[in-house]
């Protein structure tokens, strides 16, 4: 099993509507979660922290749930500028970022 | 505020040559990060210093790569000799500290390899 698994996508939405991705992880151990954005030949950029009460940034909430290992990353009103590839990342703590494979999103006008 | 300098931005080589790559952490990030990105994948990490000690080098494939921060600051990773299966961006990232906590990793632009 890999370490971080997500669903490689396309998601290919229409502006206005709402998308969610999924993010599974294999370590129990992990202890800090993570959705980085990265745009088509571009370097990825931490988009937000996810914390275990679940957390919300503006359109985009991320949510943790521990006992079945996977993480969420919904994004409200979807914009033409949300698309990207948004990439699941999780550490234990002092080890090293483990990045998942990335969802290619697709925001349609 | 200058981000991560990355250079170059890409390059070309036939497989058996050899190829370096060249980076600069933001100022006063003490830890940075080499990663591999292979098309249609995450980025895996190779290398991490801390200051100009290796943290972490487990993934990195040591009979052709090497990398060296040797002051501490800018840090240089060499490839010999190239595979074709080492075509892919090489992402270096800085972060300010690394301890038991997390801190926000910054990524350079990437170095694009192509092995031919």
């Amino acid at each position: 099993r890999k370490e971080v698994e997500q669903d490689p996508g396309p998601f290919n939405v229409p502006e206005g509507a709402t998308v969610a991705f999924n993010c599974t992880y294999s370590n129990s151990a992990s202890q800090s979660f993570f959705w980085y954005r990265q745009d088509c030949r571009k370097e990825p950029k931490l988009l937000m922290s996810v914390y275990s009460s679940g957390n919300e940034d503006g359109r985009f909430t991320a949510q943790l749930n521990r006992a079945s290992q996977y993480i969420s990353l919904l994004i409200r009103d979807s914009k033409l500028s949300d698309s990207a590839t948004y990439l699941c990342v999780v550490t234990s703590g002092n080890t090293p970022l483990v990045f998942g494979k990335g969802t290619r999103l697709s925001v349609i006008a | 505020e200058a981000g991560v300098a990355q250079s170059p931005r890409y390059k070309i080589i036939e497989k058996r040559q050899s190829v370096a790559f060249w980076c600069n952490p933001i100022s006063g990030h003490a830890t940075l990060y080499w990663y591999q990105q292979i098309l249609g994948q995450g980025p895996k990490l190779l290398i991490q210093f801390q200051n100009n000690g290796v943290v972490d080098d487990s993934q990195l494939p040591k009979d052709r790569f090497s990398a060296e921060r040797l002051k501490g600051v800018d840090s240089t990773l060499k490839i010999q000799p190239a595979k074709l299966e080492d075509s892919a961006v090489y992402l270096c990232a800085s972060s300010f500290l690394s301890s038991s906590s997390y801190n926000e990793q910054f990524f350079g632009p990437g170095t694009r390899l192509t092995v031919l």
